[in-house]
């Protein structure tokens, strides 16, 4: 079946301006989370949802960055002002339910801010 | 806070050797997760271990779990050049629910 998808695969902006970033979970999947993987380095979790609402959004930078998934499918990554260290690849997964399930990932949206 | 540390960080080896990474964590946890990355793409989900004990094998793949050591294996057999990609551990924090800690990877070349 279908796995994660994401879009758009490359997004480039400017400094200052606006972005959002699109997850498209496996159908079925409640459990939907959000990580950054920046060069050589391991993901890095922002925030997780269970359904509709934000069960987890610790990993969250600050307040520039904002997600949600109005109807607990797809999901909206949202980043205000972006600033230059906000480049990474931006992954998206999901597994069937919260508490230990196996995620899947999907291919990822490379942002650059330039 | 879980800190997950992962050597080496990275490996060339020859294709039939054999060899192992290590994964280690530092607080409680009972689900400890691998991950392959080839370049650019995504993470593919190897294996999923559950309980001290564990052991999962998938080809010339077979990874273990130690909950009282805070100790993960991956163990390669007669490695071929397919092999060839950076390998993440990833744990789960008893408190955090959810949430997958990585470490920073192990890139492994397998030359011929």
């Amino acid at each position: 079946g279908a796995g994660v998808s994401q879009t758009p695969s490359n997004k480039v902006t400017e400094k200052g301006k606006y972005v959002e970033l699109r997850c498209d979970p496996i159908s079925g999947h409640t459990a939907l989370y959000w990580y950054r993987q920046s060069l050589g380095q391991g993901p890095e979790f922002l925030i997780y949802f269970q359904g509709t609402g934000a069960a987890d959004d610790s990993g969250l930078p600050n307040d520039r960055f904002f997600a949600v998934r109005p109807e607990g499918s797809v999901s909206t990554l949202k980043i205000q002002r972006t600033e230059r260290g906000d480049s990474a690849v931006y992954l998206c997964a999901s597994s069937r339910a919260s508490g230990g399930e196996t995620q899947y990932f999907g291919p990822g949206t490379r942002l650059l801010v330039l | 806070e879980l800190k997950v540390e992962q050597n080496p960080l990275f490996l060339s080896m020859q294709e039939g050797k054999n060899y192992t990474i290590y994964c280690n964590y530092s607080t409680t946890s009972d689900r400890l997760y691998w991950y392959r990355q080839d370049p650019g793409k995504s993470l593919e989900s190897l294996f999923v271990l559950l309980s001290n004990g564990a052991v999962k094998q998938e080809g010339r793949l077979m990874a273990s779990l130690d909950t009282k050591a805070r100790l993960s294996t991956l163990h390669i057999t007669a490695a071929v050049h397919d092999l060839s990609a950076t390998y993440f551990c990833a744990v789960v924090e008893e408190t955090s629910g959810s949430r997958l800690t990585f470490g920073e990877g192990t890139q492994l070349t397998v030359n011929p």
